[in-house]
């Protein structure tokens, strides 16, 4: 079946520290895998996307995530948070086709401490 | 930048009524989308339209939902006969040719 797994619920980290959010996925095909972003009250803004090429790939906000296919898993990372980071994330996997639908994880909520 | 926008932001229904949630996808995208999360759940895929059809559903999306592109700018998703389960956040995307899909902010259904 075809599933992602946020293994973290809640992560809180130090402002100026690095952090990493991990998702792991579980996928027949070959995977589109995306992160998005969702801030209190609003909608789920993209965060990056991993379709093919470079497996490591750069997002808005100085996020990056790592696809590595051996592990199943494609891992959020910033090397420096910001309080305006405190929000919750989600991992979601696709098929490569416009219309399909994406499967999401339950998502990590990330508090930042000053 | 353009955004998709969803109306209104919050919905109070009394269960078995209709409502229809309404939704403005990016202007020149061709495929859009409904998802829910319920309180403290995943996001979950509820319907894909393109081209005035159903692309693909989920076990979700039975015959008490339907969708709709009514004009050149609206997408609506109605539930025809609420039940308290149906209580959550609803959420519009669109995407065009590309599998990125851009999500709008949500409406949040609350069903008495």
């Amino acid at each position: 079946a075809q599933s992602v797994t946020q293994p973290d619920i809640h992560i809180t980290v130090s402002e100026g520290a690095s952090l990493e959010l991990r998702c792991n996925y579980s996928y027949g095909a070959t995977p589109y895998l995306f992160w998005y972003v969702q801030s209190p009250g609003q909608g789920l803004q993209l965060l990056l996307k991993y379709f093919s090429g470079d497996t490591l790939v750069q997002g808005i906000k100085g996020f990056e995530a790592e696809f590595k296919r051996s592990q199943s898993s494609f891992n959020l990372r910033k090397p420096s948070v910001h309080w305006s980071d405190a929000a919750e994330y989600f991992c979601a996997v696709g098929r490569n086709q416009a219309g399909t639908a994406l499967i999401f994880g339950k998502g990590t909520t990330l508090s930042v401490s000053s | 930048e353009p955004e998709v926008t969803q109306t209104p932001s919050h919905q109070v229904t009394q269960m078995g009524q209709e409502v229809i949630l309404r939704c403005v996808p990016i202007s020149n995208h061709l495929y859009f989308y409904w998802y829910r999360q319920i309180l403290g759940q995943k996001v979950e895929f509820l319907v894909s339209f393109y081209n005035n059809e159903i692309s693909e559903k989920s076990e979700i999306f039975d015959d008490q939902f339907s969708v709709e592109r009514p004009d050149g700018s609206n997408f609506t998703l109605k539930i025809r006969s609420t039940k308290l389960e149906d209580s959550a956040m609803y959420f519009c995307a669109s995407s065009r040719v590309t599998e990125t899909q851009y999500f709008g902010p949500g409406t949040r259904l609350l069903v008495l």
